[in-house]
């Protein structure tokens, strides 16, 4: 079945470095890709998507290419701040039974300090 | 910010009682979705509703049952709560305005049983 992989955290950084966290998929057909973030204590907010092969999604600096040749959907940012600091979920949407399947990864904690 | 609450925000409960949890959407979304969080698993779908009266089960679907009498309440159900039930629950919500692909989430209940 269809499933996504993403690294395993916490991810420790300084501010100002440059993030990557890693997210591949296996899916039949040509899934939609999603990154959220969920801060502490709240829900998940949608980051950034991408809905077919090659598109760029980005939002507040961060930034994801849909790769289907090495079925990956890697997060970066250039510069990151304390207020990143928040756990990264890589997702995927699939049209299964009849309506759109969110699948997830296990999350990936960033932890940024000053 | 699609207008989803979630009621109770927290819950501590006993084994065996029954346990509601509600979503309540303001903007007229046609399906709605409930999910638990637990580390090292992501989101995991229990149930998922197309329309009013209308839901099927996902993944983890057992010990749970919904209703949707109202486009705009989804209510959750544990008809007698273990420990393992013990989680974080999240309600999205996707379609009617926004596309079907893209599901938006609520604040999330944290529920203990005891």
């Amino acid at each position: 079945g269809d499933s996504v992989t993403q690294m395993e955290g916490p991810v420790t950084l300084s501010e100002e470095a440059f993030l990557t966290i890693n997210c591949t998929y296996t899916a039949t057909g040509y899934p939609s890709l999603f990154w959220y973030v969920q801060y502490p204590g709240e829900g998940l907010q949608l980051l950034l998507k991408a809905t077919k092969a090659d598109d760029k999604g980005s939002n507040k600096g961060f930034e994801a290419t849909y790769r289907k040749e090495t079925t990956s959907f890697h997060l970066e940012k250039g510069s990151v701040q304390v207020s990143d600091s928040a756990v990264y979920f890589c997702a995927l949407s699939s049209f299964s039974g009849g309506y759109n399947k969110l699948i997830f990864g296990a999350g990936t904690r960033l932890a940024v300090h000053p | 910010d699609a207008g989803i609450t979630q009621s109770p925000r927290h819950k501590v409960t006993e084994t065996g009682t029954p346990v509601t949890l509600r979503c309540h959407q303001t903007e007229n979304h046609r399906y709605m979705y409930w999910y638990r969080q637990d580390p090292g698993h992501g989101l995991r779908l229990i149930h998922y509703s197309y329309g009013v009266k209308d839901t099927d089960k996902g993944e983890v679907s057992d010990g749970y049952s919904v209703s949707r009498s109202k486009t705009e309440d989804f209510l959750l159900t544990l008809e007698s709560a273990t420990s393992s039930q013990t989680s974080v629950y999240f309600c999205a919500i996707s379609g009617g305005g926004l596309a079907d692909y893209e599901q938006y989430f609520g604040p999330g209940t944290r529920l203990t049983v005891t």
